[in-house]
Parts: structure tokens; sequence; C-alpha cells
């Protein structure tokens, strides 16, 4: 089992959609919750961290963190092609080390 | 202008080379890391360095090497041992101690001819 997985997509939503993106996690003992966002040949940028149960919301875009189900997802509202990218889940445990996924590629169409 | 930056962007590497990839941060920050990013793989741990004059091996060190002199750099060197170099290499920093929000540097692409 992968530390940390997530669903390679693509995931094609439309233009203003809400765009829906999944992580789950291995160690139950994880604290720490981040997505960051890869343009195609760049590095990843933070977006978004959370660290407590519940949503986070920053603008369009709102984590949420369910810690009993070992899930982070990353809701974005009125998605724009701007937002095409890939999605890297990742996620601090017990050891301190911080873990990525493979990320979901995410595609909004026109 | 504050951040972390990485040299040279593209690098090619001829077959027995050592090659040494720059990353120098102005944000202060304690913490130091090395990934490596292969096409529909996570990013991997190569070395990290929490304080000056100290470093940790990661998930995947071997062939590689680091130094940390001064605070605001954290080289690394893919060494001739590294049997498949090619890929992008992402540098990041994290402000530390009891943090854990990393930010990335650009990245190097090194491909070996």
């Amino acid at each position: 089992q992968k530390e940390v997985e997530q669903n390679s997509g693509p995931l094609s939503v439309p233009e203003g959609a809400i765009a829906s993106l999944n992580c789950t996690y291995s160690d139950r003992g994880s604290q720490s919750f981040f997505w960051y966002r890869q343009y195609s040949g760049k590095s990843p940028e933070l977006i978004m961290f959370i660290y407590s149960n519940g949503d986070k919301e920053d603008g369009r875009f709102t984590a949420q963190l369910n810690k009993a189900s070992q899930y982070v997802s990353l809701l974005i509202r009125d998605s724009q092609p701007s937002d095409s990218a890939t999605y890297l889940c990742a996620v601090t445990g017990t050891a301190s080390k911080l873990t990525f996924g493979t990320g979901t590629r995410l595609q909004v169409t026109l | 202008d504050g951040g972390i930056t990485q040299s040279p962007k593209y690098l090619f590497r001829k077959e027995g080379q050592n090659v040494t990839l720059s990353c120098e941060q102005n944000l202060n920050h304690d913490a130091m890391y090395w990934y490596r990013q292969d096409p529909g793989q996570g990013l991997r741990l190569i070395y990290y360095s929490q304080i000056v004059n100290d470093f940790q091996k990661g998930d995947i060190a071997e062939g590689y090497s680091v130094s940390r002199e001064k605070k605001e750099s954290f080289p690394l060197t893919v060494t001739s041992a590294q049997k498949n170099p090619t890929a992008f290499y992402l540098c990041a920093s994290e402000q530390g101690p009891y943090t854990d929000t990393q930010y990335f540097g650009p990245g190097t692409r090194l491909t070996v001819l």
C-alpha cells in the first residue's frame, strides 16, 4: 500500500464547475496535510495546508480533512482553464517526513 | 525579492561525469531538501539538512552527495555512481523548527547524454 494515494486522472471538469480531488494516506498518526499545484514543466506551488479535521477555505479552494477515514480532499469552485495542472497531495507522517502522492491531473475544459 | 533559486535550469551530463546542482535561498529558512521527480512518480527525497553543517540521507541517497556550509546554500552533486540520473531535481526549504511547510525552487532538469 502506498503511503499517500491519489487517482492519477485525468479528471476532466467543464469551466465553472467544481473540481474534487481526493487523497488517502496510510499513516494514522499524520499531522499535517498539503496541496501543491504543479503546472507542466514547473515546480510545485503550495496552495493549501490543513492540520485539523473539517474544512478550510481560501478563495476558490477548500481543503477537507477527515482523520478518522484518513483522507484529505481539495475542492476547486468555479474551475478555470488556468486551474488545469497536476495537484500533489503531501502528508507529514509520524516520522516528521513529508510524503507526496503521485498527483492527479486536472483538465478544465471550455 | 525573497525566494529559492536553482541553477542551471537545464543541465546535460555525459556518462561518467559528476555534476553539481545549485540551490540558494534568502528566506532565512533553517531546513533545506532535495527531491527527484520522475514521470508518473511522486517526489522522492534524496537528502535533507535541518541546520548548517549537518545533513541526512533521504530515501534515494545512493549516487548523490550534498554539503551545507552556509545556511543559504545546499548544493547537490550527482555522481557517476548514480546510474539513472535523468530527472527533474527540486530543491525546497522550510522555516523550521516545528514548522513543516516546504516551498520549492524552480527546479533543474538533468539529462544524461
